[in-house]
């Protein structure tokens, strides 16, 4: 089983729709949960982390967590056509391990 | 603030060659991690060094080896290069906590001939 696993996409959202993603983790004594964003031919960018068993909303975006569940999740509102990159997923063991990322569309 | 800086951008070598590519991390940041990525199998961690000293390592072979400077600079070799590992290489820097997020640079396009 791999370490972190995601929703295999693509996912195709029309703007202004939700998108939602998630992640599941095997490790259960990972405490530091975190999303990257990475567009075509860039490098992953940090949009959101995550310690406690929740949610937390930054702007369009909200991260929730279930620690029990081994269950990470991010959801995108209100997408916009700049929203459209590889979303990955990566938990923080003794390395941060990163799922195989999520490739999001957003429609104009 | 400086972000992660990366050289060179892209390298192109060929097979038996080694290689050589640096990282300088963010000011104040004592971690720097190592990553490929590929295609096919996505972010994998090659190593962290932390303080100088290499403090966790991935699942690569011996070919691939690193070092940290008194400055927190790093360094990643690859020696006799193959095919197979050709990929983009990118560097990472955090403060060192198991908290703290990562923070990327550019990367290095290796390709091997």
């Amino acid at each position: 089983q791999k370490e972190v696993e995601q929703n295999s996409g693509p996912l195709s959202v029309p703007e202004g729709a939700i998108a939602s993603l998630n992640c599941t983790y095997s490790d259960r004594v990972s405490q530091s949960f975190f999303w990257y964003r990475q567009y075509s031919g860039k490098s992953p960018e940090l949009i959101m982390s995550i310690y406690s068993n929740g949610d937390k909303e930054d702007g369009r975006f909200t991260a929730q967590l279930n620690k029990a569940s081994q269950y990470v999740s991010l959801l995108i509102r209100d997408s916009q056509p700049s929203d459209s990159a590889t979303y990955l997923c990566a938990v923080n063991d003794y390395k941060l391990s990163f799922g195989a990322g999520t490739t999001v569309t957003v429609r104009a | 603030k400086a972000g992660v800086t990366q050289t060179p951008r892209y390298l192109i070598k060929t097979r038996g060659q080694q290689v050589t590519l640096s990282c300088s991390p963010i000011s104040g940041h004592r971690s720097v991690s190592w990553y490929q990525q590929t295609p096919g199998q996505g972010l994998q961690f090659l190593f962290e060094y932390f303080s100088e000293t290499q403090r966790n390592k991935g699942n690569f072979p011996g070919r691939f080896s690193g070092r940290q400077f008194s400055n927190s600079r790093s360094e990643m070799n690859v020696s006799t290069l193959e095919l197979g590992d050709s990929a983009l290489y990118l560097c990472a820097s955090s403060m060192g906590q198991g908290e703290s997020p990562l923070h990327f640079g550019n990367g290095t396009r290796l390709t091997v001939t």
